[in-house]
């Protein structure tokens, strides 16, 4: 079984279209997170979701929507998609907040806006 | 967190052993030396940390120099399936939040 899994693994839409992001971690872990991978291959953090509670959301704009239903979920949802948003975007988990230093990846999904 | 420099990019041959440095000269004392790694097309796979003894697991090992102002990760002896984006991330001890991941070292590995 794999351990966080995120689906599409690809996403290929138009600029201006609503899309969504799956991810789901069957560790039994508390926190969950969201990171983007740019062309340049740089890793940044989005958002941080601890017990379905939103911890840290960096400097990204409003378009960008996660949703916890529980915890072992947290989705993506992105509005009104740019080109600049085309990257590729990972999700993780750890066990706890304290933890995030040995967190589980997903195999990522790359966003393609044209 | 503290800064990490890495060199950007280098080569081993295939069943040789690898050393990937990785300087922290700003390291406080409750900093934890993490390694990470990135296989193409593939999210970041956590490798090894440390604090200050050298660390040994199945995957690598991680040497921590005495001063702690620098560490190298060993894989004692690289396969093709070990070619990938290499992290050096210093977090203190029990600090919540995320990763901050630089520009890592991408070690190639010729057959």
């Amino acid at each position: 079984d794999t351990a966080v899994s995120q689906t599409p693994k690809y996403l290929v839409t138009q600029m201006g279209n609503d899309k969504s992001i799956k991810c789901e971690q069957n560790l039994g872990h508390d926190t969950m997170y969201w990171y983007k991978q740019d062309s340049k291959k740089f890793l940044k953090i989005m958002f941080s979701y601890n017990n379905k509670e939103l911890i840290i959301n960096e400097t990204v704009p409003n378009r960008f929507s996660p949703k916890s239903p529980d915890k072992a979920h947290l989705n993506l949802h992105i509005n009104s998609l740019e080109l600049g948003d085309s990257a590729v975007y990972f999700c993780a988990s750890s066990q706890d907040m304290g933890r995030a230093a040995e967190a589980f990846f997903g195999q990522g999904t790359r966003l393609t806006v044209v | 967190d503290a800064k990490t420099t890495q060199p950007n990019s280098m080569e081993s041959n295939e069943e040789e052993p690898v050393h990937l440095p990785c300087n922290h000269s700003t390291i406080s004392g409750t900093d934890y030396i993490h390694w990470y790694r990135q296989l193409p097309s593939q999210g970041p796979e956590y490798v090894i940390h440390g604090l200050t003894s050298n660390v040994n697991n199945r995957m690598a090992s991680l040497a921590i120099a005495e001063d702690r102002k620098s560490s190298t990760l060993i894989l004692h002896r690289a396969t093709l399936r070990d070619a990938a984006v290499y992290y050096c991330i210093l977090r203190v001890r029990g600090s919540q939040g995320n990763l901050i991941f630089g520009k890592g070292t991408k070690l190639s590995v010729k057959p």
